[in-house]
């Protein structure tokens, strides 16, 4: 069975700087995808990145980037210039043949 | 524009009073699911539909049901709630495409409270 880890359960930043949040996962697959999700207060899941596990290259949307170490099986979060609008709680996930296993979330509180 | 549509988004009931909470999906998709979340145990998959009239159980499928008449609806069926049931509810729906890359789309939720 695949399991999704995320060690911090909360965390604070600055306003403008970055952060990083941190994600493992376990699984014998060799094909998956990997997703980062924000839930902001109105509770929404919002899409904030996804990485294919074929894909060696680290995805990058914007602000948002990720370090894929797919031999060490982490999957972790960098916001850089962090904004108040980032305060949320984020989830990590792994998806197989549309299934997703998520952990149990960091919630970012960003400082003004 | 696509969507993932559940209703309704907020919904107090009494324990044994059966309810249905609704899932519509304007893309297409062949797979759709329901995920739960709780403080501390992330989203997990109550039951997932890979076409209609094809559903099976996911990780909690207790107390729960589910029916996929027709493909871009996926309701979920709470035929005696009880208090251990409040939660918040997502659906799903998602593809896989070509060339290895997937699409996903969540509904916005439904906060669900059993007295």
């Amino acid at each position: 069975a695949q399991t999704v880890t995320q060690s911090q359960p909360e965390m604070s930043v600055q306003e403008a700087e970055t952060v990083t949040l941190s994600c493992t996962y376990d699984t014998s697959e060799n094909n998956y995808y990997l997703f980062w999700y924000k839930q902001p207060p109105s509770r929404q899941m919002i899409l904030v990145i996804r990485q294919e596990a074929y894909k060696q290259q680290n995805a990058t949307e914007n602000r948002f980037s990720v370090n894929f170490q797919k031999a060490a099986k982490s999957f972790s979060l960098k916001i850089s210039d962090s904004q108040l609008g980032d305060t949320a709680m984020y989830f990590c996930a792994f998806m197989k043949l549309n299934k997703f296993y998520f952990g149990s979330g960091t919630k970012l509180n960003v400082k003004p | 524009e696509a969507q993932v549509t559940q209703n309704p988004r907020y919904l107090i009931t009494v324990t044994g009073k059966k309810l249905t909470v609704t899932c519509s999906q304007n893309m297409n998709h062949e797979y759709m699911s329901w995920y739960r979340q709780d403080p501390g145990l992330g989203l997990r998959q109550i039951y997932y539909s890979m076409n209609v009239e094809v559903t099976d159980k996911g990780d909690v499928p207790e107390g729960y049901k589910v029916s996929r008449k027709e493909k871009r609806n996926f309701p979920l069926i709470l035929e005696s709630p009880s208090p251990n049931q409040t939660s918040l509810y997502f659906c799903a729906s998602s593809l896989i495409l070509p060339r290895g890359r997937t699409e996903a789309f969540f509904g916005q939720g439904t906060r669900l409270t059993v007295v």
